[in-house]
């Protein structure tokens, strides 16, 4: 059983449309944090979210935590190629650090 | 500077042998964490490390894995008597800040090292 449950797992699009990847616990988080990975390199960090409800942009993707802290959902608006890559949600409700089960997003030229 | 690195970058083991995978951190950062991440999975936690201590081992799939960090620095994750399904790429990543227990504080991974057990 997966901490963090992330979909769709697998996701494969046109560029300029638009997707949102969710991400949903049964767990309490204090914050969470999204990913993103590229094939043989590590996951860097894209953005935190600390406060229930809260909303965060950056460029074209928005991100958002739910109003009772356990899931979160991104939104990427006109996608692009360079969108490309594994997105992984990640949070610690504890002494332990858990990531998603992970988003692969493809997005056809 | 310099980010996280890992050697080796690749290992290819016998079923059996043991195996030792290293990480050197950024410098300063007291927080040290080791990651499992199957093909295209998402990643599975195994430890961390505050200074040289690690306040919780149970990640640890078996008693086969242990790892230790020395000098608050570099850190080995040894695998022993090493089987197939520990085939998978491992993740090292630092902090500045422990990101546990609700900390948010963001994580630089180095770029693995990818484990095949034959």
């Amino acid at each position: 059983t997966q901490l963090l449950e992330q979909s769709p797992q697998f996701l494969s699009i046109q560029e300029g449309e638009n997707l949102t990847v969710y991400c949903n616990s049964s767990s309490v988080f204090s914050s969470l944090q999204w990913y993103r990975q590229e094939p043989g390199e590590g996951p860097v960090l894209l953005v935190t979210v600390v406060t229930g409800g809260e909303v965060k942009k950056l460029k074209r993707l928005t991100f958002q935590f739910g109003d009772a802290r356990k899931d979160s959902s991104l939104h990427i608006t006109a996608a692009q190629p360079g969108d490309t890559g594994l997105y992984l949600c990640a949070g610690a409700p504890g002494n332990q650090f858990y990531f998603g089960t992970g988003t692969s997003l493809t997005v056809i030229p | 500077g310099a980010g996280v690195s890992q050697s080796p970058s690749n290992k290819v083991t016998e079923k059996g042998k043991d195996v030792e995978l290293r990480c050197d951190p950024i410098s300063g950062h007291t927080a040290l964490y080791w990651y499992r991440q199957s093909l295209g999975q998402g990643l599975e936690f195994l430890i961390y490390f505050q200074g040289n201590s690690a306040p919780d081992k149970s990640g640890l799939p078996s008693d086969r894995f242990s790892a230790e960090r020395t000098g608050g620095s570099v850190s080995t994750l040894t695998i022993q008597r090493t089987q197939q399904e520990d085939s998978a790429v491992y993740l090292c990543a630092s902090s500045s800040y422990p990101a546990v227990a609700g900390g948010s504080y963001e994580q630089y991974f180095g770029p693995g090292t990818r484990l095949t057990v034959t």
